[in-house]
């Protein structure tokens, strides 16, 4: 199994750009979670999916903030327009209904300049 | 609402020292716990769980025991190695409506020295 793979691993991006990241979770998973992860702030959830529905997005920061879940082996965030304070770690995880383990992907790096 | 407390970091050890890493929640009924570990530069993955009161999780030599009346689930390992080296989570999950849902600890760095 090739694990939860996102895409890109490092995004450098200017203010005011949009940005898209990726995430394919592992087959046979039917929930899927966005984190994002600063020192300042820890790992914080998003928002997660499942069977491909919105659950709960009551942690995206605001509006600039987007996640579809358009099938069950591909989700984006969006960001749009970016900011310097979106520089983060963001992490997709998934994890298979009664298992309770969340699988985490490598991570895409944020750099927003 | 639900919350968990792990100590305060980092944590620096020599090789074969014994580790302890305390986490406390607050949460109602009966959550399940957790403790994660994230490498450096990788996601985080998991180490071990409990699900109910007087479980013992346990993986690589970690250990965990859910305690309910001092809402503890405290990660040791008898003897730690250079590989150790990590950030450690401690989380909880409610079930119900936040089914799959963790809330995590602030996170422990631990240090391990040759």
């Amino acid at each position: 199994d090739a694990g939860v793979i996102q895409s890109p691993r490092h995004e450098v991006t200017e203010m005011g750009q949009e940005v898209t990241l990726r995430c394919k979770p592992i087959s046979g998973h039917d929930y899927l979670f966005w984190y994002r992860q600063t020192m300042m702030r820890g790992l914080e959830l998003l928002i997660y999916f499942n069977n491909n529905v919105p659950i709960d997005d009551s942690g995206m920061p605001e509006d600039r903030f987007s996640a579809k879940m358009p099938n069950a082996s591909f989700s984006t965030l969006k960001i749009q327009p970016s900011e310097p304070r979106d520089s983060a770690v963001y992490f997709c995880a998934s994890m298979r209904g009664a298992s309770y383990e969340q699988y985490f992907g490598p991570g895409t790096r944020l750099t927003v300049t | 609402g639900n919350s968990v407390t792990q100590m305060e970091g980092p944590v620096t050890l020599s090789e074969e020292a014994f580790l302890t890493i305390n986490c406390t929640y607050t949460a109602t009924g009966y959550p399940s716990l957790f403790w994660y570990v994230q490498y450096p530069g990788e996601g985080l993955q998991l180490l071990l769980k409990a699900t109910k009161a007087d479980d013992k999780g346990s993986n690589k030599g970690f250990e965990a025991t859910y305690r309910k009346e001092t809402t503890s689930f405290h990660l040791e390992k008898g003897s730690v190695q250079v590989s150790d080296s990590a950030v450690y989570f401690c989380a909880l999950s409610k079930g119900g409506t936040s089914y799959g849902k963790l809330t995590f600890g602030q996170g422990t760095i631990l240090t391990v020295h040759p």
